[in-house]
């Protein structure tokens, strides 16, 4: 069975500083694995995935992630936030089994202080 | 380039009222579903449609119901609004068998409040 778990509910980090969000999933299947950001009253957008090809990616906004399978992680970070970078994130993992098996996970709302 | 388009921002509703929330996308999807999201709960998925006339049940259906007449379009409909569905409601679409490569695109989302 698929699982999300995103470990911080909540990130605050000052402006210029690395941003560190942390997401551990589960899956029976090779997974397919996104990370969205979503600004206030705003929809979901994706920032990047990783799709079995090479285990770090780069997205949008200087954000990249690593898929690491031994410890089942994705981790999404940045070495240097912008105030514009707050807002709220979501890890998303989808199976290879189905077209539905599709999971996200609560969300980490990411604070930038000036 | 606005590709999943949610007619309405926000909305005032009274309970009771029927509520429809429209949802349109034209990148020829087969895909679409309906999501809500509240504070602390994330994301949970209502009902999808993987095809036109074809609905399947979400995590959360209850109160709610949905009509895929046509491809592009996908309406959510609550038949009696209560408090309790006040919330953001967000569409989203995806194309079978990419999904897993493309994710899923989202429209703007809806909020929702019911009085």
């Amino acid at each position: 069975a698929q699982s999300v778990t995103q470990l911080d509910s909540h990130v605050s980090v000052s402006e210029g500083t690395p941003v560190l969000l942390r997401c551990n999933y589960s899956s029976s299947y090779s997974p397919s694995l996104f990370w969205y950001v979503q600004h206030p009253n705003k929809g979901l957008q994706l920032l990047l995935k990783y799709t079995s090809a090479a285990t770090l990616v780069k997205g949008i906004n200087g954000f990249e992630a690593e898929f690491k399978k031994s410890e089942t992680s994705f981790h999404l970070t940045k070495p240097s936030a912008h105030m514009s970078d707050a807002a709220e994130y979501f890890c998303v993992v989808s199976d290879r089994a189905g077209g539905f098996k599709t999971i996200f996970g609560a969300g980490t709302r990411l604070f930038v202080k000036a | 380039d606005v590709k999943v388009t949610q007619s309405s921002r926000y909305l005032v509703k009274r309970t009771g009222e029927k509520v429809f929330l429209e949802c349109v996308q034209d990148m020829d999807h087969e895909n679409m579903f309906w999501y809500r999201q509240d504070p602390g709960l994330g994301l949970r998925l209502i009902y999808f449609s993987y095809d036109v006339k074809m609905k399947e049940k979400g995590d959360i259906p209850e109160g709610y119901s949905v009509s895929r007449e046509k491809k592009e379009r996908f309406s959510l409909i609550l038949e009696s609004a209560s408090t309790n569905q006040t919330s953001m409601y967000l569409c989203a679409s995806s194309a079978p068998r990419k999904e897993k490569i493309y994710g899923y695109t989202f429209g703007s989302g809806t909020r929702l409040t019911v009085v």
